[in-house]
């Protein structure tokens, strides 16, 4: 059974750093895209970034040169590194796997993690 | 970047029919996939490549795609399909291809 959990929100201050983990189970993360996708309160989805079974990595636009995303492939987990943190960075944030082979759509998500940013 | 637009909500009376749509330019040649999320919990893939269903979704939810929209049709709405509805795209259009979502819907069932 395929199974993605999250961890490491919590409150932070702006300008702080906080990473989040996502350990999977029932797949290898490193054969999968794997992707980091928020939700700010009452808001929409939000792509944030994505890492290639190859390892290339892409971020959003809004999180480009503050964020990082990561996969260890011994712990079979998946990473994103949140530097120079802003109040609107304050979202659930669901790890998610893309379909197998093309990866154009999302087939599981975690529970999400919530990271609020405020002093 | 490609742009998805969703109406912010849709009544529907139960044993009605919901039509949810999504609009984009030229998002028939696309494939576009679908969300449903309820209250506190993580979205659910309901409709995947315009029309198929993951198991375990009802027959009940179907979808369509041609030219500059897409629709995502409940049939005979039941209570428990009361929740906000995501398109979402897969825009290679960029310098990068990425996941692109449409604002989302809340359906509410009188």
């Amino acid at each position: 059974e395929v199974q993605l959990v999250e961890s490491g929100g919590g409150l932070i201050q702006p300008g702080g750093s906080l990473r989040l983990s996502c350990a999977a189970s029932g797949f290898t993360v490193s054969s999968n895209y794997m992707s980091w996708v928020r939700q700010a309160p009452g808001k929409g989805l939000e792509w944030v970034s994505v890492i290639y079974s190859g390892g290339s990595t892409y971020y959003a636009d809004s999180v480009k040169g503050r964020f990082t995303i990561s996969r260890d492939n011994s712990k079979n987990t998946l990473y994103l590194q949140m530097n120079s943190l802003r109040a609107e960075d304050t979202a659930v944030y669901y790890c998610a796997r893309g379909s197998p082979n093309s990866g154009s759509y999302i087939d599981y998500w975690g529970q999400g993690t919530l990271v609020t940013v405020s002093s | 970047s490609y742009v998805l637009t969703q109406p912010p909500s849709v009544s529907v009376a139960p044993g009605k029919t919901a039509r949810i749509t999504c609009g984009g330019n030229n998002i028939g040649s696309k494939s576009v996939h679908w969300y449903q999320q309820k209250p506190g919990q993580a979205p659910v893939l309901v409709i995947y490549y315009d029309s198929d269903r993951p198991s375990g979704i009802p027959e009940r939810f179907s979808g369509s795609n041609s030219g500059n929209t897409a629709t995502l049709t409940i049939s005979r709405v039941e209570a428990g399909d009361e929740a906000d509805y995501y398109c979402q795209v897969w825009d290679s259009s960029s310098d990068h291809p990425n996941w692109v979502f449409g604002g989302g819907t809340k359906l509410t069932v009188l």
